[in-house]
């Protein structure tokens, strides 16, 4: 079955560096949804991309889409505390069934 | 707002219990997933739902059963609890007419099996 691995597994950075997190699909993604999830919380949609290439912003986050569509990146430019959690990619190709991603946990150190 | 509730945010159980975990949503979609999260292996899908009464077994089904037998409502049962099923699960709900729609979660189940 369709396998979509991220990595890192886990990041700690200083407070003010930059991060990005990769998500890889062994299979060609349908669109590639973004998720986070604060510590203690539950997974919440951040965003979506469905073209190939693709790139959207959320102020200081930005979300690619790789061309062949098997590989998608999230990058956080200047990190803040508020921006600690784990990162899930997934692919919502199917209209019954999302994939997620192994995620990324990152940590913030002020 | 979808709201989607889960019947316990912790629960602890002996190995070889009976164990019901509930799931509830409040926006009519009807697709309802079970999930577990651990460290390093991400969100595993146990079971899902696309309708009342029907479902079908995600990537990790073994253990476990589910039920729906309303829309709102999906349980996830583990019939005799053993201490490798300690985890997070997490309840979610999905409309799936459209490929921007997304998922919902509830709050989580941190179960303890001990």
């Amino acid at each position: 079955g369709q396998q979509v691995m991220q990595i890192p597994q886990y990041q700690h950075v200083q407070e003010g560096e930059d991060f990005t997190t990769y998500c890889n699909s062994s299979t060609t993604l349908s669109n590639i949804q973004w998720y986070k999830q604060r510590p203690g919380g539950h997974p919440v949609f951040l965003i979506q991309l469905v073209k190939s290439g693709e790139v959207k912003k959320q102020k200081r986050l930005t979300f690619q889409f790789g061309e062949a569509k098997k590989n998608s990146s999230l990058h956080i430019t200047a990190t803040q505390t508020t921006d600690v959690g784990t990162y899930f990619c997934a692919d919502s190709g199917g209209y019954q069934k999302v994939t997620f991603g192994t995620g990324t946990k990152l940590q913030v150190i002020p | 707002d979808v709201k989607v509730t889960q019947s316990s945010r912790y629960l602890v159980k002996r190995t070889g219990e009976k164990v019901f975990l509930e799931c509830v949503q409040d926006m009519d979609h009807e697709n309802m997933f079970w999930y577990r999260q651990d460290p390093g292996l991400g969100l595993r899908l146990i079971y899902f739902s696309y309708d009342v009464k029907m479902k079908e077994k995600g990537d990790i089904p073994e253990g476990y059963s589910v039920s729906r037998e309303k829309k709102e409502r999906f349980s996830l049962i583990l019939e005799s609890a053993s201490t490798n099923q300690t985890s997070m699960y997490l309840c979610a709900t999905y409309r799936g007419l459209s490929y921007t729609d997304t998922q919902y979660f509830g709050p989580g189940t941190r179960l303890t099996v001990l």
